[in-house]
């Protein structure tokens, strides 16, 4: 348990769905963020808040959007994914700063259809 | 885009044994180093960073960094099965965030009974 919880942890869906990955820290963070895990390919950071604020967007497709309405919570919505969207998508939290160390959730995994 | 470069493995190695895990990164100006375990379908945790130059020991676990050579490696002494795991090196992307890194793909371990 990291004080880091990811739900749903298993989603299906269709291309023209939409859908949401929630996620909530319990270790008073500053800061949380998205990376995306695909087979065979590095973590690939998708998103960061800094209290609240989006401080980083990678260069993510629209068909993502992040939402953080407050320092503990932390969405991703979903509409009109492709298949190679399928990957486990995980939620991380730190303090922030130099020293930064991220505490991951377990994930959620997504599939595409 | 900074890299990080890893072998991905698996590295096996018999049960006692040293298991070294290697990692190189691209920009010469990198700071910090960071090492993450991930076991099988778990999300990473961190176990290891290292800021400068030289050998850093925690418990059966050594980072080693040399930034001349842009090489940064985690070594396990007395490896045990519960070592097998893949290992994932970060750096941060900006000198002024430790908590944005980039990661490499990871090695995977396995520690033989």
């Amino acid at each position: 348990e990291t004080g880091v919880t990811q739900t749903p942890r298993h989603l299906v869906m269709g291309m023209t769905n939409k859908k949401s990955l929630k996620c909530e820290q319990h270790l008073g963070h500053n800061a949380m963020y998205w990376y995306k895990q695909s087979a065979k390919k590095p973590l690939e950071l998708m998103f960061v808040y800094n209290f609240k604020e989006q401080t980083e967007n990678n260069s993510v497709p629209s068909r993502f959007s992040p939402e953080c309405p407050n320092s503990s919570h932390l969405f991703l919505h979903l509409h009109t994914l492709q298949p190679e969207d399928s990957a486990l998508y995980l939620c991380a939290s730190s303090q922030g700063g130099l020293a930064g160390e991220l505490f991951f959730g377990e994930g959620s995994r997504l599939t595409v259809l | 885009q900074k890299e990080v470069e890893q072998n991905s493995g698996p590295l096996s190695v018999p049960e006692g044994a040293i298991a070294s895990l290697n990692c190189t990164y691209s920009d010469r100006g990198s700071q910090s180093f960071f090492w993450y375990r991930q076991y099988s379908g778990k999300s990473p945790e961190l176990i290891m960073f290292i800021y400068s130059n030289g050998d850093k020991e925690d418990g059966r676990f050594t980072a080693q960094l040399n930034k001349a050579s842009q090489y940064v490696s985690l070594l396990i002494r007395d490896s045990q099965p519960s070592d097998s795991a893949t290992y994932l090196c970060a750096v941060p992307r900006e000198k002024s965030s430790g908590d944005k890194l980039t990661f490499g793909t990871g090695t995977r371990l396995a520690v033989r009974p």
